[in-house]
């Protein structure tokens, strides 16, 4: 079956650092989503990228859709407190829309 | 913004025993799902569901599971003989769209501790 492997499963960094997270399919995806997931929280969706090579960014992220639609990252410049959580990509295949595949996850933790 | 809820936030039960897990999906929306999450382990797909009917099912949907939207508002999931392995918080999510604009909006979720 459809595998999404994603790394670092963890990062520490102090704040202000930057922080990214990789994720790599094993099939070609029809796009992929990111959600974070706060300590003791649910997902969340940040955004989702369709087109080959897209780059989207928000604020500080910054997402990339591999050119072969099979792998992604997320970079976070200058992280603060506020960005603590676990990063999560999701990838969907064919028509199969709303049946996420996802990462193991990114925790991410930030020192003052 | 709206939201998914889900009741209970926690439920413990004896192995054996059958549960339901219910959700209120967003109003407007058309897609439903569940998915679950094994603590520190990655969430997990399970089920969608549109038009009255299961859009498609992981593996792990096996018989003891099944879903129901009973009246406008509810989305239900049923495990009917649970086992120590169910232990997991299960999450709720609705769409509206599917495709190129679709996003998940996830629930709270429920702890599930079977024991």
């Amino acid at each position: 079956g459809q595998q999404v492997m994603q790394i670092p499963q963890y990062q520490h960094v102090q704040e202000g650092e930057d922080f990214t997270t990789y994720c790599n399919s094993s099939t070609t995806l029809s796009n992929i989503q990111w959600y974070k997931q706060r300590p003791g929280g649910h997902p969340v969706f940040l955004i989702q990228l369709v087109k080959s090579g897209e780059v989207k960014k928000q604020k500080r992220l910054t997402f990339q859709f591999g050119e072969a639609k099979k792998n992604s990252s997320l970079h976070i410049t200058a992280t603060q407190t506020t960005d603590v959580g676990t990063y999560f990509c999701a990838g969907t295949r064919g028509t199969s829309y709303g049946k996420l595949t996802f990462g193991q996850g990114t925790i991410l933790t930030v020192h003052p | 913004e709206p939201e998914v809820t889900q009741t209970p936030s926690h439920q413990v039960t004896q192995m054996g025993q059958e549960v339901i897990l219910r959700c209120v999906p967003i109003s407007n929306h058309l897609y439903f799902y569940w998915y679950r999450q094994i603590l520190g382990q990655k969430v997990e797909f399970l089920v969608s569901f549109y038009n009255n009917e299961i859009s498609e099912k992981s593996e792990i949907f096996d018989d003891q599971f099944s879903v129901e939207r009973p009246d406008g508002s509810n989305f239900t999931l049923k495990i009917r003989s649970t086992k120590l392995e169910d232990s997991a918080m299960y999450f709720c999510a609705s769409s509206d769209l599917l495709g190129s604009n679709e996003k998940l909006f996830f629930g709270s979720g429920t702890q599930l501790s079977v024991l």
